[in-house]
């Protein structure tokens, strides 16, 4: 059973470069969302969908972008990354419903901006 | 006001002894409330849900105010493999996205 598989697990990246962190989840789940997570700052949610087509931002959006074209598929895009956008990133999936609050994460993304 | 507040922390204390965390919420609309465990360098995973009369896991005891908007988790006999984050979650007022709140450290020592 794989859940939530996220790509690349390490990535380094100068100033400037553009990137795409990948997020896929085989659990059929309708939401899906992408946190980072800084020393002493828990989770801070980016960006999230509640279905394919329908994404909405979170708390710390600015800088990324995202797109639901499928439900299994949801990718994270810096478009030019900064230093403050050194952090590990962790997408999520969870089952519609505002009692199901059980997310299933993938491993992390652990990024580093130059 | 952040919409999830959480003690601080670090808890340091000694195998066998009872903590607690409170954190505070600013939507007074929340419906659903979570405790999530995090240990280092690895993604969180939720140890249990919060009702609204309380409730119970073995050691771990997790209860709900509504009128002071918080929550709160004890923890009594800890272990040794207690030692982790406990992060406070809350669904978002659209009740689409789970917030975090900053996470206490626990340490326990023998």
């Amino acid at each position: 059973n794989a859940g939530v598989t996220q790509t690349p697990k390490f990535q380094v990246l100068k100033t400037g470069q553009s990137m795409t962190l990948q997020c896929a989840q085989d659990m059929n789940h309708e939401y899906m969302s992408w946190y980072r997570q800084d020393p002493g700052m828990g989770l801070r949610l980016i960006h999230y969908s509640v279905g394919a087509g329908i994404t909405d931002q979170g708390e710390v959006p600015n800088g990324y972008n995202v797109s639901r074209s499928t439900t299994e598929d949801f990718p994270l895009r810096l478009l030019s990354a900064a230093p403050s956008q050194t952090s590990v990133y962790f997408c999520a999936s969870n089952r519609q419903g505002r009692n199901t609050g059980e997310l299933f994460f993938g491993e992390g993304s652990r990024l580093t901006v130059l | 006001r952040k919409e999830v507040e959480q003690d601080p922390g670090p808890f340091n204390v000694p195998e066998g002894a009872t903590v607690a965390f409170n954190c505070t919420y600013s939507n007074s609309a929340s419906q659903s409330f979570f405790w999530y465990r995090q240990d280092c360098r690895k993604e969180p995973k939720l140890l249990m849900s919060v009702y609204s009369s309380g409730n119970e896991d073995g050691r771990f005891t997790a209860q709900l105010n509504r009128a002071s908007q918080y929550i709160s988790l004890l923890i009594r006999d800890s272990k040794l493999s207690d030692s982790a984050t406990y992060l406070c979650v809350v669904f978002n007022q659209a009740g689409t996205a789970l917030i975090f709140g900053k996470g206490t450290t626990l340490s326990v020592s023998s």
